[in-house]
């Protein structure tokens, strides 16, 4: 069974750039979560979705992020402009359905953020 | 809110010796309580879980107990091997909520 995949693995840019990172989830997984993990914390979660509706977007700075999840499959997170504090390893993770306490979460490689 | 407090890092170990990681968490109600591990180059994956109290959870040698008393989830693993080096992360799940929260990550060196 393939896992998730997101790409670009590393992406360096400048402040005030923009940026996008693509998630493809493990197949029939209905629920995908975008997590930052800035060095030295643990993952911190940015934005739910369950099929392409957004269950929790409560930490997500809209100011600057968004994310998007067409037709409930594959995912894009952007950013527009970044600072600084954004350079962080942006985690993509999917679940089967989101509805049970159990539920594994299953989490790709990561994209790693550096903004000079 | 809830929380996870993990024992700060990092710990070099020899082959073999035995591991403990502190995990305590602070949360309402009983969350499900989980420790995964992130490998070098490599996405988060759940090593072990626990959904209620005085349950343990094990895998690859590696277990924890859900102590509700002490709020605690401590990772132990008997005899440790090179190919345990990587960084843990103990997490929670709360009631009725699907996001996880993580402490702050252990890592762990095993030298030959």
């Amino acid at each position: 069974e393939a896992g998730v995949a997101q790409s670009p693995r590393y992406k360096i840019i400048e402040k005030r750039q923009s940026v996008a990172f693509w998630c493809n989830p493990i197949s029939g997984h209905a629920t995908l979560y975008w997590y930052q993990q800035i060095l030295g914390q643990g993952p911190k979660l940015l934005i739910q979705f369950q099929n392409n509706g957004v269950v929790d977007d409560s930490q997500l700075p809209k100011d600057r992020f968004s994310a998007e999840r067409l037709k409930g499959v594959d995912s894009t997170l952007k950013i527009q402009p970044a600072k600084l504090e954004d350079s962080a390893v942006y985690l993509c993770a999917s679940s089967l359905w989101g509805g049970q306490m159990q539920e594994e979460q299953f989490f790709g490689p990561g994209t790693r953020l550096t903004v000079l | 809110g809830n929380s996870v407090t993990q024992m700060e890092g990092p710990v070099t170990l020899s082959e073999e010796a035995f591991l403990t990681i502190n995990c305590t968490y602070t949360a309402t109600g009983y969350p499900s309580l989980f420790w995964y591990v992130q490998y070098p180059g490599e996405g988060l994956q759940l090593l072990l879980k626990a959904t209620k109290a005085d349950d343990k959870g094990s895998n690859k040698g590696f277990e924890a107990t859900y102590r509700k008393e002490t709020t605690s989830f401590h990772l132990e693993k008997g005899s440790v091997q090179v190919s345990d080096s990587a960084v843990y992360f103990c997490a929670l799940l709360a009631f009725g909520n699907e996001k996880l929260t993580f402490g702050t990550g252990t890592r762990l060196t095993i030298i030959p």
